[in-house]
């Protein structure tokens, strides 16, 4: 199976920063990784695919890069609504994981 | 516009087997395959397996090899999934969620079963 780890697993931060997460595959998946948006009680959001492209509706603010092991999330001016815990995944490999998320709260 | 709707929450014995539905609208349904994904209590995603809605076949992860089973009906845009022998780490809500067929990307999602296994 492809492990697939985060960092950091969680972070403070303020409205209008910048935030990067990083997420690292054990094996190399070329571009086969996404980023899901998650907030209690609802259903996980998709906010990048392959690696990079953003899904639409998602706001710009939001952008993704990396290839073959490693990946990284960036939220540029951190909004209210971007609270949350995210998540790669990788679908190269079955079965598809998901990285332990990173839970984004506020400072 | 697409929609995946869930089987409601279910409440199970240990041993006993469970079966989520999910119903599919808004798009051709053969067209994109379906995973499953759950998050026990306090922990993160965890995938559980996929459909192929067109031709039937299926890939479960290891962990769940031997008491998971998914299938569709596609004459009502339906698939499943039944997971038997459960246990208390079952314990978990299930998501199923709509996979775009090049990179497996989960675009729509559904609004999440809550199972809960008792002993």
């Amino acid at each position: 199976d492809t492990l697939m780890t985060q960092s950091p697993s969680s972070l403070s931060a303020s409205v209008g920063d910048r935030v990067t997460i990083t997420c690292r595959a054990s094996h190399p998946i070329i571009k086969y990784l996404h980023w899901y948006q998650h907030k209690p009680g609802k259903a996980p959001k998709l906010l990048i695919y392959a690696a990079s492209t953003l899904q639409s509706g998602v706001p710009s603010r939001f952008s993704g890069s990396g290839s073959g092991t490693d990946f990284t999330l960036t939220i540029d001016s951190l909004q209210p609504d971007d609270f949350a815990t995210y998540y790669c995944q990788q679908c190269y490999n079955a079965p598809f994981t998901f990285g332990p998320g990173t839970k984004v709260d506020i400072k | 516009q697409v929609q995946l709707v869930q089987s409601g929450a279910e409440v199970k014995r240990a041993g006993a087997s469970v079966k989520v539905s999910c119903r599919a609208s808004g798009y051709t349904f053969s067209h994109y395959y379906i995973h499953w994904i759950r998050q026990a209590p306090g922990q993160g995603l965890e995938w559980v397996g996929w459909i192929n809605p067109q031709s039937g076949g299926s890939t479960s992860a290891q962990k769940f090899q031997g008491r998971v089973t998914m299938t569709r009906d596609t004459s009502i845009s339906t698939a499943y999934m039944e997971l038997r022998s459960l246990r208390s780490d079952d314990t978990a809500v299930y998501f199923c969620a709509r996979a775009v067929l090049a990179e497996q990307q989960s675009d729509f999602w559904g609004q999440g079963t809550r199972v809960t296994v008792s002993s």
